[in-house]
């Protein structure tokens, strides 16, 4: 049973500052995602990593799969107020031809102070 | 461009009572996905169909019910609801093979 751990679970930062949340999967998989949770509202797509060493960056938030470590990261560089949401990263166990579904982790709700 | 929409986007219930929750999508995705949220949970998979006419069992499928009428639509039925059901679902969709999920805006359920 494939397992998906993220840490922390709940981090408050300021702005400004630098900080990367953690991705651990339990079996062999190369497709894993990220999703952004706005209170309130649904799941929005950030990143899609398909390879080992593969890298994302979009504005603040730069993603990378590491398939051996099965692990990935996610980081923030010179948080802002807006990038304050819960972010959930979710694996593929590659069974089901990418047809079965996702599992996600319980999601690191983040907060960004002024 | 709708993408994935769901209705109801808010129930209550009383134990015993059942319902359904309906759910579309207009991108002519080949699978769908049911989700439940709850706190502290992350995300659990219901029920997922593969393609139209298949139906199969996630991580929490007990007490639920799937149909997948067509191509766009993919309903969950509560025949007999329980407090622990109570919980936000989503419904998603996905082309096969490497895509992200695109999910609808919930349907927070309360089973009281």
């Amino acid at each position: 049973e494939l397992k998906v751990e993220q840490n922390p679970l709940f981090l408050s930062m300021q702005e400004g500052k630098n900080y990367t949340i953690y991705c651990n999967y339990s079996t062999t998989s190369d497709r894993l995602y990220w999703y952004r949770q706005d209170p309130g509202k649904s799941l929005e797509s950030l990143f899609v990593l398909l390879s080992n060493g593969a890298v994302k960056q979009e504005g603040r938030l730069m993603a990378s799969l590491d398939t051996k470590a099965r692990l990935s990261t996610l980081h923030i560089t010179a948080a802002v107020h807006d990038l304050s949401a819960t972010y959930f990263c979710a694996v593929d166990d590659g069974t089901g031809g990418g047809a079965d579904g996702l599992t996600f982790g319980k999601g690191t709700h983040l907060i960004i102070q002024p | 461009n709708a993408g994935v929409t769901q209705t109801p986007k808010f129930q209550v219930l009383k134990t015993g009572q059942s319902m359904t929750l309906q759910c579309a999508q207009d991108m002519n995705h080949n699978s769908m996905y049911w989700y439940r949220q709850d706190p502290g949970m992350g995300l659990r998979l219901i029920y997922y169909s593969a393609s139209e006419g298949t139906t199969d069992k996630g991580e929490v499928p007990n007490g639920y019910n799937v149909s997948r009428l067509n191509k766009r639509e993919f309903s969950l039925r509560l025949e007999s609801a329980a407090p622990s059901q109570t919980s936000v679902y989503f419904c998603a969709s996905s082309e096969q093979f490497f895509s992200p999920l695109h999910f609808g805006n919930g349907t927070r359920l309360t089973v009281t």
